[in-house]
């Protein structure tokens, strides 16, 4: 069964100290891979898509990275405007294009 | 540009009456998804329309859900009767043709009684 695990489920960290959140996936076949962020109350909000292994995007304090089996969103020097959801989404090879959805991992940036 | 809007932004109605959710697509976007997130669950698809057309429905957990996309613009996704698990977040997204990335709507947050 395909499917997507976030972890870790929350994270707290202060301003200023680096981690890395987790998308682990079990597909038939991978198209890409996204990264979105959510707000509470608000809709997902497009962040990367990553296509084949070893690619890496990024945008301000966040990259993305992926292998065969997981990708790394690292956050640097994190603010606390960071707060937010992370939500990660495969889409499969030969699909209409829906997204699968992990849980999530909810990050708390604390000044 | 205009992003995707859905109405209502909360919906409350008791178990059996109906309810009628609605999307607006970014203007041009001829793909648009539906999608559920139940409370403690992840996000959920439920069907894809390439303009007017179902291009997969897959997801619709069963014949009281009935989505439609008129003239390949807005889409309503209709919940007739409504049962207590159909309470839930409803998301809705966009995307123009040949690109994979979808653009998602605030959501309808549906509490049945």
């Amino acid at each position: 069964e395909d499917q997507v695990t976030q972890s870790p489920e929350a994270l707290r960290l202060q301003e200023g100290e680096s981690s890395s959140l987790n998308c682990s996936y079990t597909v038939s076949g991978l198209r890409g891979l996204f990264w979105y962020r959510q707000d509470p109350g608000k809709g997902p909000e497009f962040l990367f898509t990553l296509y084949s292994a070893g690619e890496e995007k990024e945008k301000e304090r966040l990259k993305a990275t992926l292998t065969k089996k997981e990708s790394f969103l690292h956050i640097t020097a994190p603010k606390p405007e960071d707060s937010a959801t992370y939500l990660c989404a495969v889409q499969l090879a030969g699909s209409q294009g829906n997204l699968i959805f992990g849980k999530g991992t909810k990050l708390s940036v604390k000044p | 540009e205009a992003g995707v809007t859905q109405f209502p932004s909360h919906s409350v109605i008791e178990k059996g009456q109906t309810v009628t959710l609605r999307c607006d697509p970014i203007s041009g976007h001829d793909n648009l998804y539906w999608y559920r997130r139940v409370m403690g669950k992840e996000i959920k698809f439920l069907l894809h329309f390439v303009k007017e057309s179902k291009q997969d429905e897959s997801g619709m957990p069963n014949n009281r859900f009935l989505a439609e996309r008129t003239g390949g613009t807005y889409s309503t996704l209709k919940v007739q009767p409504a049962e207590l698990e159909d309470s839930g977040v409803y998301f809705c997204a966009s995307s123009p043709q040949g690109r994979h990335e979808q653009y998602f709507g605030p959501g309808t947050r549906l509490t049945v009684t």
